[in-house]
């Protein structure tokens, strides 16, 4: 078992949707959770970084965290075109230790 | 939010020969940074962590002869591959490390597409 899984898609919405993205991982011991954008062939663009279980919204963007069940999502409202790219959620023990990244969803958004 | 660089953005070279990727952290300093590799349509592979003043941490399977990193100060570390073969041919993307007073944040630089002929 992997241990961080996603969907790959790719994932097809129109334009106005809301989206919801998951990750769900193995390891209890994951404490920092973030998600990442990337564009094609650009590094990766950080949006949300959360620490322990619960949600946090930042304008069209919200993740959530389970601990318990060790899912994590991220949700975008009123989806744009722009919205279309790669999104990675990733996770670390603590801090200061290295990121695990999941395989990354492929997001089109349909104008 | 922070800013990463890196140099040059993408790169052609001949097999056999050796290129260099510099990594710089632009507004901050970062006493740690890690190189990264991704595969078209993959996710991103931690290759190794580099500390600045101090040998970098390779990740299990990763040649750390083949792969030279240096971090020589606290806004830049290089990448040097060595003797590259065309299944060196990736994206590698780096990250410094920003340490906030109660978190620690990873910012990407734009990556370097490395290809070998």
């Amino acid at each position: 078992q992997k241990e961080v899984e996603q969907d790959p898609g790719p994932l097809s919405v129109p334009e106005g949707a809301i989206v919801s993205l998951n990750c769900t991982y193995s390891n209890s011991a994951f404490q920092y959770f973030m998600w990442y954008r990337q564009y094609s062939r650009k590094g990766p663009e950080l949006l949300m970084y959360t620490y322990s279980s619960g949600n946090k919204e930042d304008g069209r963007f919200t993740a959530q965290v389970d601990k318990s069940s060790k899912y994590i999502s991220l949700f975008i409202r009123d989806s744009q075109p722009s919205d279309s790219a790669t999104y990675l959620c990733a996770m670390k023990k603590t801090s200061y230790d290295k990121v695990i990244f999941g395989p990354g969803t492929s997001l089109s958004v349909i104008p | 939010g922070a800013v990463v660089s890196q140099h040059p953005s993408w790169v052609i070279c001949k097999s056999g020969t050796s290129v260099k990727i510099e990594c710089r952290s632009l507004d901050f300093q970062a006493t740690t940074m890690f190189w990264y590799r991704q595969f078209p349509k993959q996710s991103l592979m931690l290759m190794a962590t580099s500390n600045e003043g101090s040998k970098a941490t390779y990740e299990q399977g990763v040649e750390k002869d083949k792969f030279l990193i240096n971090h020589a100060s606290l806004t830049l570390s290089t990448l040097t591959v060595t003797s590259a073969h065309p299944e060196d041919s990736s994206f590698y993307i780096c990250s410094a490390l920003s340490r906030g007073a109660n978190t620690d944040t990873q910012y990407f630089g734009p990556g370097t597409r490395l290809t070998v002929l």
